[in-house]
């Protein structure tokens, strides 16, 4: 069956620039997470979503980021102005239920940021 | 602070080997511990694990908790080349929606 995916796999960006990133989570999934992996560094929590809502945005890093899910399924995290230090791996997850344990990873995306 | 140690950080070891994977935590209002396998970018799931003593196993691996002293460890027995990747491990509190996460070991299986 389908898993998780997300696009881009690789995204190379300037500077200052704005990046949308994709998730597509498994169908039926109420709940949606966002990871960061950073080189050198554990997995950072960034959001996450219980059907359309994000009761707990506290992860995100700065007012750059944001995150909508609209359907209760595809959720796109965007990134203003974007920094060198934003360059990561983008690692969306979905689960059945809110806070499940079995959490489901997509690929990730790739950011870099020149 | 709420944080999760995993030790080593890397570690080489030849196919056949028995290896045992730390992770100690502090975190406010423990739930649970989970164990993750990572390889190229996505982590996959292992165990997870609430109660202290139990062990968890699956095939070669298993794993147990010890929420007396906050720790838990991994172990891999007759390792392959396959069991090569980062070991993830993730404490989730029952307040919030989030999980901390340590920064992994490296595993490295070699023939």
């Amino acid at each position: 069956g389908a898993g998780v995916s997300q696009s881009p796999s690789n995204k190379v960006t300037e500077k200052g620039k704005d990046v949308e990133l994709r998730c597509d989570p498994i169908s039926g999934h109420t709940a949606l997470y966002w990871y960061r992996q950073s080189l050198g560094q554990g997995l950072e929590f960034l959001i996450y979503f219980q059907g359309n809502s994000a009761p707990d945005k506290s992860g995100l890093p700065s007012d750059r980021f944001s995150a909508e899910r609209t359907g209760g399924s595809v959720s796109t995290l965007t990134i203003q102005r974007t920094q060198q230090e934003d360059s990561a791996v983008y690692l969306c997850a979905s689960s059945l239920y809110q806070l499940s344990y079995e959490q489901y990873f997509g690929p990730g995306t790739r950011l870099t940021v020149t | 602070e709420d944080k999760v140690v995993q030790s080593p950080l890397s570690l080489v070891v030849h196919e056949g080997d028995t290896v045992t994977l730390n992770c100690s935590y502090e975190v406010t209002n423990f739930r649970s511990l989970l164990w993750y396998k990572q390889e190229k970018k996505a982590p996959t799931f292992l165990f997870m694990l609430t109660s202290s003593g139990i062990e968890k196993k699956s095939g070669r691996l298993s794993s147990i908790l010890d929420k007396k002293e906050l720790f838990s460890i991994l172990n891999i027995t007759a390792t392959q080349t396959g069991d090569s990747a980062i070991y993830l491990c993730a404490v989730e509190p029952n307040t919030g929606n989030q999980f901390y996460f340590g920064t992994g070991t490296s595993l490295t299986v070699i023939p």
